[in-house]
């Protein structure tokens, strides 16, 4: 079965310092890869996504990610932390032969404490 | 501005009511989406819509309509037969929808509440 998992529900960082939210994935075939971040009470935002070519991805706000095939994984980082990256972060997946929908995780809550 | 509204933000109804919650996307896109939003349970799909008058049902389509009369407009009907309506519900539009690898932009939601 297609899945995408976000082992952590939430995620404590200082200000500061780097920050790594983890996801991995089980497709079938090529996979295409996105992060999305919401604030509360707000619609998701993108981030960045995988298509093909370079595993790390540079998007919005100083996010990177790394798509890493052998361990089916697409870890969002970012090199500094700011309070206000405090929000929900989703990951998600669409794999080439299903282009009608996504699958999404759960989500991972982050919070940067001053 | 381009993007995605959808009205009201926040949304009351009674037991046994039918609702509608409007989308309105100016990005020229032809796929949108209605994803319902509950903590801790991710983004589940409701309904999607690839093309005008065309539209299939998602992962929980029951207790829920659409319409796609008009390419930047997707309503939702929240009806009585939703035997737990009371959720976030986000729209979202993609540009190409046979591109799997086009991102989707999302509206602000809607929070409906069960009273």
């Amino acid at each position: 079965a297609q899945s995408v998992a976000q082992p952590e529900d939430q995620v404590n960082v200082a200000e500061g310092n780097p920050l790594t939210v983890k996801c991995t994935y089980s497709v079938s075939g090529n996979p295409y890869l996105f992060w999305y971040v919401q604030y509360p009470n707000r619609g998701l935002q993108f981030l960045l996504k995988y298509i093909t070519g370079d595993n790390l991805v540079k998007g919005s706000y100083g996010f990177e990610a790394e798509f890493n095939k052998s361990q089916t994984s697409f870890h969002l980082k970012k090199p500094s932390a700011l309070v206000s990256d405090s929000a929900l972060y989703f990951c998600a997946v669409r794999y080439a032969g299903n282009n009608r929908k996504l699958i999404w995780g759960l989500g991972t809550s982050l919070a940067v404490n001053p | 501005d381009g993007g995605i509204t959808q009205s009201p933000k926040y949304l009351f109804r009674k037991e046994g009511q039918n609702v509608t919650l409007s989308c309105e996307q100016n990005l020229n896109h032809d796929a949108m989406y209605w994803y319902r939003q509950d903590p801790g349970q991710g983004l589940r799909l409701i309904y999607y819509s690839q093309i005008v008058n065309d539209f299939q049902k998602g992962d929980i389509a029951e207790g829920y309509s659409v319409s796609r009369e008009k390419k930047e407009s997707f309503p939702l009907t929240v009806t009585s037969a939703q035997k737990n309506p009371t959720a976030f519900y986000l729209c979202a539009s993609s540009d190409l929808a046979t591109a799997a690898y086009n991102e989707q932009f999302f509206g602000p939601g809607t929070r409906l509440t069960v009273l």
